[in-house]
């Protein structure tokens, strides 16, 4: 079965520091999507992405955060100065036009 | 988007059938209602989803009545690896590039 992975699976970092978050999404999808997990609280959205640009993005998704898809495959999420509040899970997930998402395995960043 | 109200968390023995109910009273006529699984550590993984009546996969069911306001995730014969936290979603159709809104979710421990 098709999935979509990440890396790294953990990240640790200093504050202030940039930080890229890899994610390789199902082969044939067109949709994708960052989300992050504080520990201890929700699943909160962060950006979509669609057709080589951003489709939506939430409050969280500011100056700091940028994503690219740098080629055929990757999708990635940039965070140019991390901040102590950056520490979460963040998972990629990627959805076809009419499919739900599918997310992968999420990679732990803690900021210290 | 739909407010969605759920049990914080349930318990259930091993073997038992666990039935999860989730209220979303002003739920839109084009809304679909999703279930999502996330295990520790984990990003989520999709169950199932419905618009009315029932609909059973190999994993789960999940029933909806009539007026929508609400639904029922049903788990037959639980194990111990199904001990996870469910979230239900609602929102329009399969999502497509709508981003998910997760809320606090169900956490089910089964014991032995």
């Amino acid at each position: 079965e098709p999935e979509v992975t990440q890396t790294p699976s953990h990240q640790v970092t200093q504050m202030g520091q940039e930080v890229i978050l890899r994610c390789v999404p199902i082969s044939n999808h067109l949709y994708f999507y960052w989300y992050r997990q504080i520990l201890g609280q929700k699943v909160e959205f962060l950006v979509s992405f669609y057709n080589n640009e951003i489709s939506e993005k939430s409050e969280i998704f500011d100056d700091q955060f940028s994503v690219e898809r740098p080629d055929g495959s990757n999708f990635t999420l940039k965070i140019r100065s991390t901040k102590l509040e950056d520490s979460a899970m963040y998972f990629c997930a990627s959805s076809d036009v009419q499919e739900t998402q599918y997310f992968g395995p999420g990679t732990r960043l803690l900021v210290l | 988007l739909a407010k969605t109200t759920q049990p914080i968390s349930m318990d259930s023995y091993e073997g038992q059938e666990v039935n999860i109910t989730c209220s979303h009273n002003n739920i839109a006529t084009n809304d679909y209602i999703t279930w999502y699984q996330q295990f520790p550590s984990q990003g989520p993984r999709f169950i199932i989803q419905g618009y009315k009546t029932k609909v059973t996969n190999e994993v789960a069911s999940l029933f909806i009545p009539a007026d929508r306001k609400s639904s029922t995730l049903s788990l037959p014969r639980v194990s111990l690896s199904d001990t996870a936290v469910y979230y239900c979603l609602v929102g329009p159709g399969m999502s497509g590039n709508t981003p998910l809104v997760f809320g606090k979710g169900t956490r089910l421990s089964v014991i032995a």
